[in-house]
């Protein structure tokens, strides 16, 4: 089952806009959920994470919104760069069940359009 | 410093055949990390590590599939008898410790096993 879910797998917006891409899960176990961005030939690259303490977390241009009793997170990227195409994974894990491992969803492929 | 490297970066073999693909996680990291990732799909979890031990090993597939971490460090993952199916890239990542979930996995290039 998956567990994590990105169910827009492309996004394209222009250059200085606001992108949001959303995130969805079903384990009610996870406590901590990151972004990571992927170039291609390139591993993923850390970008941002959030506790489920919080419902928010905010560095630089990328902002995390975590709204637990939907299940649900989004990455708001503002303004939007041509450098920020990119894939981006959502990943949540649960400590006290499942160690350090990171599940992951699908990926969405942000453009960004000069 | 050193980012995660993977070696070799492209793997082309033969179905039946065996394969070792390589980690070397940042200097220091005791945790280390599998991941698989197939196209069009987000990484799945394979294998921990927490030194030298594996302790979770829940993700591989099936027991064609071994990893290793004999001095803490490097770290070899193992496939036996190679499927078709076993294409994919297979990403390597460590983080300091591995015990909290606010440790940072960094993650190598990955290494694109193509089996023919």
């Amino acid at each position: 089952d998956q567990q994590v879910k990105q169910n827009s797998p492309s996004l394209s917006v222009q250059e200085g806009r606001i992108s949001i891409l959303n995130c969805d899960y079903t384990n009610s176990m996870f406590d901590y959920f990151l972004w990571y961005k992927k170039y291609p030939a390139e591993g993923p690259t850390f970008l941002i994470s959030i506790s489920s303490i919080k419902d928010k977390n905010e560095d630089g241009r990328f902002t995390v919104f975590l709204n637990k009793s939907a299940k649900h997170l989004s990455l708001h990227i503002v303004p939007s760069q041509p450098g920020d195409s990119a894939v981006y994974f959502c990943a949540a894990s649960a400590i006290e069940t499942s160690g350090s491992r990171l599940t992951f969803g699908e990926g969405t492929q942000l453009t960004v359009n000069p | 410093g050193a980012g995660v490297s993977q070696t070799p970066s492209n793997k082309v073999t033969e179905k039946g055949k065996y394969v070792e693909l390589r980690c070397d996680p940042i200097s220091g990291h005791t945790a280390l990390y599998w991941y698989r990732q197939s196209l069009g799909q987000g990484p799945e979890f394979l294998i921990y590590f927490q030194g030298t031990g594996a302790a979770d090993d829940s993700g591989l597939p099936n027991d064609r599939f071994f990893a290793v971490r004999p001095e803490g460090s490097v770290s070899t993952l193992k496939i036996q008898r190679t499927e078709r199916g076993d294409s994919a890239v297979y990403l390597c990542a460590s983080s300091a410790y591995g015990t909290r979930s606010t440790d940072t996995q960094y993650f190598g290039p990955g290494t694109r096993l193509t089996v023919l």
